[in-house]
């Protein structure tokens, strides 16, 4: 099966510009998660879906970080405006919600604000 | 608070060695899964090993193995005859009831040859 697809791979945007990233999960995957890894670091989740409903996002900064995922398949999320700290790895993963199933991730998009 | 603590950043090993990375894990939950990841320098994060708390005996899978420690919340991977491709930063990590996991900040594994 085809793994979940994040782009683009790497993005370098000046500072208070819009990013987005798109992420396509594994086909029957009901939960997507955006997770941000800063250097160093272990990954932080950003938001949760169930389906097209976000059943977690208390980590999201929300004043300039917004998701959606419509009908209940792909993914985005979006950064308006970037700031120099939301450099960082933005990671997508999806589960078939099994309890002893890992999470499968993406690649990532590695993300340069200058 | 649930939390994850890897506490060496680094760690050399020579090739074909076993090697232990360490993990211990704080949670009030009495049911929670226990995860390690590797992440090679491509960025992609690889699913290892996974531990239940109801789990009776150690999880292996191949070269990996699980050292389940419940009473000292300790969850520590060894991977056997270490192999140059080893060489990444490992994650543990702890899922809960509410599906949601937290990761450890990481261990970067070197083998040397």
């Amino acid at each position: 099966e085809a793994g979940v697809v994040q782009s683009p791979r790497y993005k370098i945007i000046e500072k208070k510009q819009p990013v987005a990233f798109w992420c396509n999960p594994i086909s029957g995957h009901n939960t997507l998660y955006w997770y941000r890894q800063n250097l160093g670091q272990g990954p932080e989740l950003l938001i949760r879906y169930e389906n097209e409903e976000a059943v977690d996002d208390s980590q999201l900064p929300k004043d300039r970080f917004s998701a959606e995922r419509l009908k209940g398949v792909d993914s985005t999320l979006k950064i308006q405006p970037a700031e120099l700290g939301d450099s960082a790895v933005y990671l997508c993963a999806s589960s078939r919600g099994a309890e002893n199933y890992g999470y499968t991730f993406g690649s990532g998009t590695r993300l340069t604000v200058v | 608070a649930q939390k994850i603590t890897q506490t060496q950043p680094g760690m050399f090993v020579q090739e074909k060695e076993a090697v232990t990375l360490d993990c211990t894990y704080d949670t009030s939950d009495p049911s929670y899964g226990l995860f390690w990841y590797k992440q090679p320098s491509s960025g992609e994060m690889i699913f290892l090993i996974y531990q239940g708390s109801y789990d009776q005996q150690n999880a292996t899978e191949g070269r990996y193995s699980l050292n389940f420690q419940k009473a000292r919340k300790s969850a520590n991977l060894v991977i056997s005859a270490s192999q140059l491709g080893d060489s990444a930063m490992y994650f543990c990590a702890m899922r809960h009831l509410d599906d949601k996991i937290i990761f450890g900040k990481g261990t970067r594994l070197h083998i040397l040859p």
